[in-house]
């Protein structure tokens, strides 16, 4: 599959900032994105995701906003917490294949 | 409810060996992927199963196999290991293999 990869390895900011985290994909037959938090020692867990019909979906503190133009993706966290301090992934899926393709991750570190 | 739980969740294994890892899907769930996740990296996936059907395989070796069972948990053997095997091995459910994968804590595997 194509890849999706991500502008920054490491994004730190302080306690009740708002984090912005981007993601580009190449593939544009992407037709659906997933954003994951993965806490150490633990799997991949799911925040938020949107379809290539959509520019723009929020979550609890979390927007994810998908400019298919420019083939960007970027998750923005409001407030954010100590406990949103992990590794954030963008996946994709696309052409019939329901099977994420994960980029490599940005770690946020939130300073309290 | 329990959520995906993956056994073991450590091993240590020397080159040439063999292994089987463990996923036991979330109830209801018909659908398992597996990925491997090196340090640093994005999990990248493996094999998915869906009805004990083999739907879907990465880019890895043969020497990497897998399998569902009729209540839909799922072994993964890796033959003849190599120091580079050495990873976090993570199970992802689903209920159709196509959105809202939950994945596992994953198995932490070292090759000495």
């Amino acid at each position: 599959g194509e890849s999706v990869g991500l502008h920054l390895p490491t994004l730190s900011v302080q306690e009740g900032d708002n984090s912005i985290i981007n993601c580009a994909y190449s593939n544009s037959a992407s037709d659906y994105f997933i954003w994951y938090k993965q806490e150490s020692g633990k799997g991949p867990q799911f925040i938020i995701d949107i379809r290539s019909n959509m520019d723009k979906r929020q979550g609890q503190r979390v927007t994810v906003l998908l400019n298919k133009t420019v083939k960007h993706l970027s998750l923005q966290i409001a407030a954010t917490q100590p406990g949103d301090s992990a590794v954030y992934f963008c996946a994709d899926t696309s052409g019939g294949s329901y099977i994420p393709t994960f980029g490599r991750g940005t770690s946020l570190i939130v300073h309290p | 409810d329990a959520g995906v739980t993956q056994s073991p969740t450590h091993l240590i294994k020397t080159r040439g060996q063999h292994v089987t890892l463990r996923c036991s899907p979330i109830s209801g769930h018909k659908s398992v992927s597996w990925y491997q996740q090196v340090l640093g990296q994005g999990p990248q996936f493996i094999f998915q199963y869906y009805e004990k059907e083999e739907r879907g395989r990465g880019n890895f070796p043969d020497r990497f196999s897998a399998r569902q069972f009729p209540n839909y948990s799922s072994e993964l053997n890796v033959n003849a290991l190599l120091l580079g095997d050495s990873a976090l091995y993570l199970c992802a459910s689903s209920v159709t293999g196509a959105y809202g994968y939950t994945f596992g804590s994953g198995t932490r595997l070292t090759v000495v």
